[in-house]
């Protein structure tokens, strides 16, 4: 069984431009929550989909979105980039969604904005 | 509290020392913690998912246990291993609430 599959693995962009990055869940899971990992930060919360809905949103500013398709696969998507907006962003899969199921991590995306 | 914390925020151990690990987080309003591993260069692993107050759990030498009332939760490994070299992170969910609150972990270091 495939795990949770991120592309791309790294990333260099420019201030100013926008991202988008991808999750492919476990086959079978319905629930996809993003993080986002700054140095000296704990994973912080983004926003999690469930069937195409969000269900949930974390506290990041508007440029911060995302989307969910009907295989269950997520894009995030940041416009505008920020030097701050330099981070590691992991994606989790659960069934269900992260309740008392585990949730299993993709190796995430490195982002880095110059 | 208002977040959640972990202590230390990083230890170093000689390999088959026991160690353990605090989770604490608010009380109000609990519906589940977990504990996950996370080794360098790999994904966050799943160790535990806990809901009950007492709840205690164990998966080879590392174990776990809850207080939902006090708001805490322990991380125990024993005889640490070199391999146990990693970071451990707990997080808490909400009732009503699809989203994981991490604490900033903490990082073993096993030495041979």
């Amino acid at each position: 069984k495939a795990g949770v599959t991120q592309t791309p693995r790294y990333l260099i962009k420019t201030r100013g431009q926008q991202v988008t990055l991808s999750c492919s869940p476990i086959s079978g899971h319905r629930s996809v929550s993003w993080y986002q990992q700054t140095p000296g930060q704990g994973l912080q919360f983004l926003f999690e989909y469930f069937s195409e809905t969000q269900r949930n949103k974390g506290n990041f500013p508007g440029r911060f979105s995302g989307r969910q398709f009907s295989n269950s696969r997520s894009e995030m998507n940041v416009s505008t980039l920020e030097l701050g907006d330099s981070a590691l962003y992991l994606c989790a899969s659960s069934s269900m969604g992260p309740s008392n199921t585990e949730a299993f991590f993709g190796q995430g995306t490195r982002l880095t904005v110059v | 509290i208002l977040n959640v914390e972990q202590s230390p925020q990083s230890l170093h151990v000689q390999e088959g020392d026991s160690t353990n690990f605090t989770c604490s987080f608010p009380s109000s309003n609990f519906y589940a913690l977990h504990w996950y591993r996370w080794e360098t260069a790999k994904s966050p692993e799943a160790l535990f998912v806990m809901t009950l107050n007492g709840d205690e759990k164990k998966k080879g030498r590392i174990s776990a246990t809850l207080n939902t009332k006090e708001g805490y939760s322990y991380l125990y490994i024993k005889g640490s291993q070199p391999e146990d070299s990693a970071t451990y992170l707990c997080a808490r969910m909400n009732t009503g609430f699809q989203k994981l609150v991490f604490g900033t972990g903490t990082r073993l270091l096993v030495s041979p």
